[in-house]
Protein backbone atom coordinates (compact mmCIF):
# COMPACT_ATOMS: atom_id res chain seq x y z
CA UNK A 1 0.00 0.00 0.00
CA UNK A 2 1.39 3.33 -0.45
CA UNK A 3 2.03 5.90 2.00
CA UNK A 4 0.29 9.15 1.96
CA UNK A 5 0.92 11.88 3.91
CA UNK A 6 -0.84 15.92 4.23
CA UNK A 7 0.09 19.18 5.05
CA UNK A 8 -1.05 20.62 7.42
CA UNK A 9 -2.47 18.48 9.86
CA UNK A 10 -4.89 21.01 11.03
CA UNK A 11 -5.55 24.35 10.69
CA UNK A 12 -7.92 27.18 12.33
CA UNK A 13 -8.68 29.81 9.80
CA UNK A 14 -10.24 33.44 9.46
CA UNK A 15 -13.24 33.54 7.26
CA UNK A 16 -12.67 34.92 3.68
CA UNK A 17 -9.15 33.73 3.96
CA UNK A 18 -7.30 30.59 1.37
CA UNK A 19 -5.59 27.11 2.90
CA UNK A 20 -3.29 25.14 0.60
CA UNK A 21 -3.26 21.70 1.83
CA UNK A 22 -0.54 19.38 -0.04
CA UNK A 23 -1.16 15.42 -0.48
CA UNK A 24 2.57 13.48 -0.94
CA UNK A 25 2.83 9.77 -1.75
CA UNK A 26 5.96 7.63 -1.77
CA UNK A 27 4.92 6.15 -4.67
CA UNK A 28 3.71 6.93 -8.16
CA UNK A 29 -0.12 6.84 -8.14
CA UNK A 30 -2.52 7.02 -10.73
CA UNK A 31 -5.38 8.84 -9.65
CA UNK A 32 -5.41 11.09 -6.94
CA UNK A 33 -9.05 12.27 -4.90
CA UNK A 34 -9.84 14.88 -2.78
CA UNK A 35 -12.99 14.53 -0.27
CA UNK A 36 -14.82 16.43 2.37
CA UNK A 37 -16.19 15.33 6.12
CA UNK A 38 -17.98 17.50 7.46
CA UNK A 39 -18.71 17.06 11.02
CA UNK A 40 -21.20 13.74 11.73
CA UNK A 41 -20.98 13.31 7.94
CA UNK A 42 -19.96 10.70 5.31
CA UNK A 43 -17.23 11.22 2.98
CA UNK A 44 -18.07 13.25 -0.12
CA UNK A 45 -16.20 13.26 -3.13
CA UNK A 46 -14.87 16.84 -3.92
CA UNK A 47 -12.79 16.12 -7.22
CA UNK A 48 -10.44 14.02 -9.00
CA UNK A 49 -6.67 15.07 -9.43
CA UNK A 50 -5.31 13.32 -12.43
CA UNK A 51 -1.54 14.40 -13.93
CA UNK A 52 -1.59 16.30 -16.56
CA UNK A 53 -5.40 17.38 -17.37
CA UNK A 54 -7.67 19.33 -14.90
CA UNK A 55 -9.45 18.12 -12.56
CA UNK A 56 -12.51 16.36 -12.75
CA UNK A 57 -15.48 18.10 -10.12
CA UNK A 58 -18.66 16.45 -8.62
CA UNK A 59 -22.05 17.67 -8.54
CA UNK A 60 -21.96 20.76 -6.08
CA UNK A 61 -18.19 21.95 -6.14
CA UNK A 62 -16.55 23.98 -8.52
CA UNK A 63 -12.55 25.10 -9.19
CA UNK A 64 -12.77 28.72 -8.44
CA UNK A 65 -14.06 27.51 -4.39
CA UNK A 66 -11.66 24.50 -4.75
CA UNK A 67 -8.33 24.64 -7.43
CA UNK A 68 -6.70 21.75 -7.42
CA UNK A 69 -2.75 21.15 -8.82
CA UNK A 70 -1.66 17.97 -9.93
CA UNK A 71 1.81 18.09 -11.38
CA UNK A 72 3.28 14.96 -11.01
CA UNK A 73 2.55 11.41 -10.17
CA UNK A 74 3.44 11.85 -6.80
CA UNK A 75 1.73 15.17 -5.38
CA UNK A 76 -1.37 17.20 -5.20
CA UNK A 77 -2.79 20.44 -3.51
CA UNK A 78 -6.30 21.43 -2.54
CA UNK A 79 -7.27 25.32 -2.03
CA UNK A 80 -10.18 26.05 -0.22
CA UNK A 81 -10.50 29.32 -1.29
CA UNK A 82 -12.48 32.71 0.36
CA UNK A 83 -13.34 30.28 3.21
CA UNK A 84 -16.42 30.53 5.18
CA UNK A 85 -17.58 28.52 8.28
CA UNK A 86 -19.70 26.21 6.69
CA UNK A 87 -16.03 25.04 4.74
CA UNK A 88 -14.77 24.01 8.60
CA UNK A 89 -14.54 19.81 7.93
CA UNK A 90 -12.11 17.22 7.56
CA UNK A 91 -10.57 17.17 3.80
CA UNK A 92 -8.91 13.65 2.70
CA UNK A 93 -6.59 12.69 -0.08
CA UNK A 94 -7.01 9.51 -1.81
CA UNK A 95 -4.78 7.24 -3.78
CA UNK A 96 -5.38 4.62 -5.96
CA UNK A 97 -2.25 2.66 -7.01
CA UNK A 98 -0.89 1.62 -10.45
CA UNK A 99 -0.68 -1.90 -9.29
CA UNK A 100 -3.53 -1.51 -7.24
CA UNK A 101 -7.66 -0.43 -8.12
CA UNK A 102 -8.13 -0.16 -4.14
CA UNK A 103 -8.30 3.46 -2.50
CA UNK A 104 -6.06 4.17 0.36
CA UNK A 105 -6.26 7.50 2.30
CA UNK A 106 -4.34 10.25 3.91
CA UNK A 107 -4.44 11.48 7.42
CA UNK A 108 -6.47 14.19 6.71
CA UNK A 109 -6.49 17.87 7.40
CA UNK A 110 -8.47 19.13 10.31
CA UNK A 111 -10.05 22.80 9.06
CA UNK A 112 -11.55 25.12 11.39
CA UNK A 113 -13.23 28.19 9.83
CA UNK A 114 -13.79 31.27 12.09
CA UNK B 1 -27.58 7.61 -8.37
CA UNK B 2 -25.93 5.12 -6.67
CA UNK B 3 -25.86 5.24 -2.84
CA UNK B 4 -24.83 3.66 0.57
CA UNK B 5 -27.03 3.41 3.59
CA UNK B 6 -25.75 2.11 6.93
CA UNK B 7 -28.98 2.69 9.28
CA UNK B 8 -27.08 2.67 12.54
CA UNK B 9 -25.02 5.05 13.60
CA UNK B 10 -23.95 3.62 17.15
CA UNK B 11 -23.93 -0.10 17.67
CA UNK B 12 -23.06 -1.13 20.80
CA UNK B 13 -22.18 -4.45 21.76
CA UNK B 14 -20.44 -6.97 24.64
CA UNK B 15 -16.97 -8.34 23.94
CA UNK B 16 -17.49 -11.74 22.85
CA UNK B 17 -20.83 -11.06 21.31
CA UNK B 18 -21.25 -11.46 17.58
CA UNK B 19 -21.51 -8.52 15.47
CA UNK B 20 -23.07 -7.26 12.50
CA UNK B 21 -23.24 -4.22 10.65
CA UNK B 22 -25.69 -3.11 7.93
CA UNK B 23 -24.96 -1.68 4.70
CA UNK B 24 -27.33 -1.85 2.04
CA UNK B 25 -27.22 0.25 -1.42
CA UNK B 26 -28.50 1.06 -4.28
CA UNK B 27 -27.18 0.94 -7.98
CA UNK B 28 -28.45 -0.59 -11.01
CA UNK B 29 -25.39 -2.82 -12.06
CA UNK B 30 -22.93 -4.49 -10.65
CA UNK B 31 -20.97 -2.55 -7.73
CA UNK B 32 -17.90 -3.06 -6.16
CA UNK B 33 -18.57 -3.06 -2.02
CA UNK B 34 -15.62 -2.11 0.32
CA UNK B 35 -15.49 -2.01 4.06
CA UNK B 36 -13.68 1.08 5.54
CA UNK B 37 -12.26 0.95 9.32
CA UNK B 38 -11.26 3.79 11.20
CA UNK B 39 -9.83 3.13 14.87
CA UNK B 40 -9.51 6.35 17.14
CA UNK B 41 -6.71 8.53 15.78
CA UNK B 42 -5.85 6.64 13.06
CA UNK B 43 -6.56 7.35 9.11
CA UNK B 44 -8.96 5.58 7.55
CA UNK B 45 -7.82 2.21 5.89
CA UNK B 46 -9.38 -0.79 3.87
CA UNK B 47 -10.90 -3.40 6.03
CA UNK B 48 -12.04 -5.68 2.62
CA UNK B 49 -13.64 -5.84 -0.36
CA UNK B 50 -16.54 -7.91 -1.42
CA UNK B 51 -14.43 -9.40 -4.83
CA UNK B 52 -11.73 -10.96 -2.13
CA UNK B 53 -13.85 -12.95 -0.67
CA UNK B 54 -11.19 -13.18 2.61
CA UNK B 55 -11.50 -12.79 6.21
CA UNK B 56 -9.71 -9.67 7.61
CA UNK B 57 -9.42 -9.20 11.63
CA UNK B 58 -11.89 -11.93 11.68
CA UNK B 59 -14.44 -9.98 10.04
CA UNK B 60 -16.32 -11.15 6.55
CA UNK B 61 -18.98 -9.61 4.48
CA UNK B 62 -20.59 -11.51 2.06
CA UNK B 63 -22.31 -9.45 -0.95
CA UNK B 64 -26.14 -10.14 -1.78
CA UNK B 65 -26.93 -8.98 -4.83
CA UNK B 66 -30.94 -9.87 -4.31
CA UNK B 67 -31.12 -7.58 -1.06
CA UNK B 68 -28.41 -5.51 -2.09
CA UNK B 69 -26.62 -5.52 1.07
CA UNK B 70 -22.72 -6.01 2.09
CA UNK B 71 -23.31 -6.72 5.73
CA UNK B 72 -20.55 -6.93 7.80
CA UNK B 73 -20.18 -10.08 10.27
CA UNK B 74 -17.88 -11.05 12.87
CA UNK B 75 -18.74 -14.18 15.39
CA UNK B 76 -17.12 -13.15 18.17
CA UNK B 77 -16.11 -9.35 19.24
CA UNK B 78 -13.14 -8.09 20.58
CA UNK B 79 -12.43 -4.64 22.22
CA UNK B 80 -9.81 -3.79 19.52
CA UNK B 81 -12.62 -3.79 16.97
CA UNK B 82 -14.38 -0.57 18.88
CA UNK B 83 -13.95 1.72 15.70
CA UNK B 84 -15.53 3.81 13.11
CA UNK B 85 -16.77 1.66 10.18
CA UNK B 86 -17.69 2.77 6.27
CA UNK B 87 -19.26 0.69 4.09
CA UNK B 88 -18.34 1.82 0.26
CA UNK B 89 -19.30 1.01 -3.18
CA UNK B 90 -17.97 1.73 -6.42
CA UNK B 91 -19.75 1.48 -9.95
CA UNK B 92 -19.00 -0.50 -12.70
CA UNK B 93 -15.73 0.77 -14.74
CA UNK B 94 -15.72 3.89 -11.90
CA UNK B 95 -12.91 4.87 -9.70
CA UNK B 96 -15.19 7.57 -7.58
CA UNK B 97 -16.29 5.80 -4.86
CA UNK B 98 -19.66 6.99 -2.45
CA UNK B 99 -19.64 6.53 1.28
CA UNK B 100 -22.46 5.57 3.79
CA UNK B 101 -22.87 7.84 7.01
CA UNK B 102 -20.60 5.28 9.03
CA UNK B 103 -21.32 3.36 12.04
CA UNK B 104 -19.61 3.15 15.26
CA UNK B 105 -19.25 0.16 16.77
CA UNK B 106 -18.22 0.52 20.44
CA UNK B 107 -17.46 -3.39 22.34
CA UNK B 108 -18.28 -3.53 25.73
CA UNK B 109 -15.42 -5.16 28.05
Amino acid sequence: SAVISQKPSRDICQRGTSLTIQCQVDSQVTMMFWYRQQPGQSLTLIATANQGSEATYESGFVIDKFPISRPNLTFSTLTVSNMSPEDSSIYLCSVEGLASDTQYFGPGTRLTVL
Amino acid sequence: AQRVTQPEKLLSVFKGAPVELKCNYSYSGSPELFWYVQYSRQRLQLLLRHISRESIKGFTADLNKGETSFHLKKPFAQEEDSAMYYCALRGAGSYQLTFGKGTKLSVIP
